[in-house]
């Protein structure tokens, strides 16, 4: 009934590892966003998407690629995990970007481990 | 480039009153919102402020001054339950990411009995 859903929750891989994230909609948003949340730190932007295939970098974007294939879903790869990528990922939607105070609506979370 | 400061903690008591400042910077401005974060759980949207005053939503007041690139969130009548983070966010319309908010580091708020 959220409208968002994140998968895996939680995650514990190894270092040198592929991972891919998945944040699935069904609210037919257009704007999808992957952010980082670490102690310290809030939330840092690491890619978001505007439209299918249409996508651009954050500013913690480095290590992690991203894609849009359909509307309803937005991947987040960590081509070779890092210990320094252990975090938790929230993937959000918005139906603007902001003009008309469009919120984000943000999915649970995931928690990933690189050990 | 743009940045965003807002206090780490704030503590006040159960039925008080507490305000949340925020300052930006930012090379192109399109307003200020603001998300609560409970420990464990996903940010939520609170308010949006993209003209200068004041908008109230039940409890929870947010103020704009665009030409002192300021905000607050105002807190009334404080619950247990409105212990959470709380982040202001802007978005930076001369960014690279300018169709993406950038958020501050949170503050987090403790009421206590």
């Amino acid at each position: 009934d959220a409208g968002i859903t994140q998968s895996p929750r939680h995650k514990v891989t190894e270092t040198g590892t592929p991972v891919t994230l998945r944040c699935h909609q069904t609210e037919n948003h257009r704007y999808m966003y992957w952010y980082r949340q670490d102690p310290g730190h809030g939330l840092r932007l690491i890619h978001y998407s505007y439209g299918v295939k249409d996508t651009d970098k954050g500013e913690v974007s480095d290590g992690y690629s991203v894609s849009r294939s359909k509307t309803e879903d937005f991947l987040l790869t960590l081509e070779s995990a890092t210990s320094s990528q252990t975090s938790v990922y929230f993937c959000a939607i918005s139906a603007g970007t902001g003009e008309l105070g469009y919120g984000y609506t943000f999915g649970s979370g995931t928690r990933l481990t690189v050990v | 480039g743009q940045s965003l400061e807002q206090p780490s903690e704030v503590t006040a008591v159960e039925g008080a009153i507490v305000q949340i400042n925020c300052t930006y910077q930012t090379s192109g401005f399109y307003g200020l919102s603001w998300y609560q974060q409970h420990d464990g759980g996903a940010p939520t949207f609170l308010s949006y402020n993209a003209l200068d005053g004041l908008e109230e939503t039940g409890r929870f007041s947010s103020f704009l001054s665009r030409s002192d690139s300021y905000g607050y969130l105002l807190l009334q009548e404080l619950q247990m339950k409105d212990s959470a983070s709380y982040f202001c966010a802007v978005r930076d319309l001369k960014s690279n990411s300018g169709y993406a908010l950038n958020f501050g580091k949170g503050t987090s708020l403790l009421v206590t009995p």
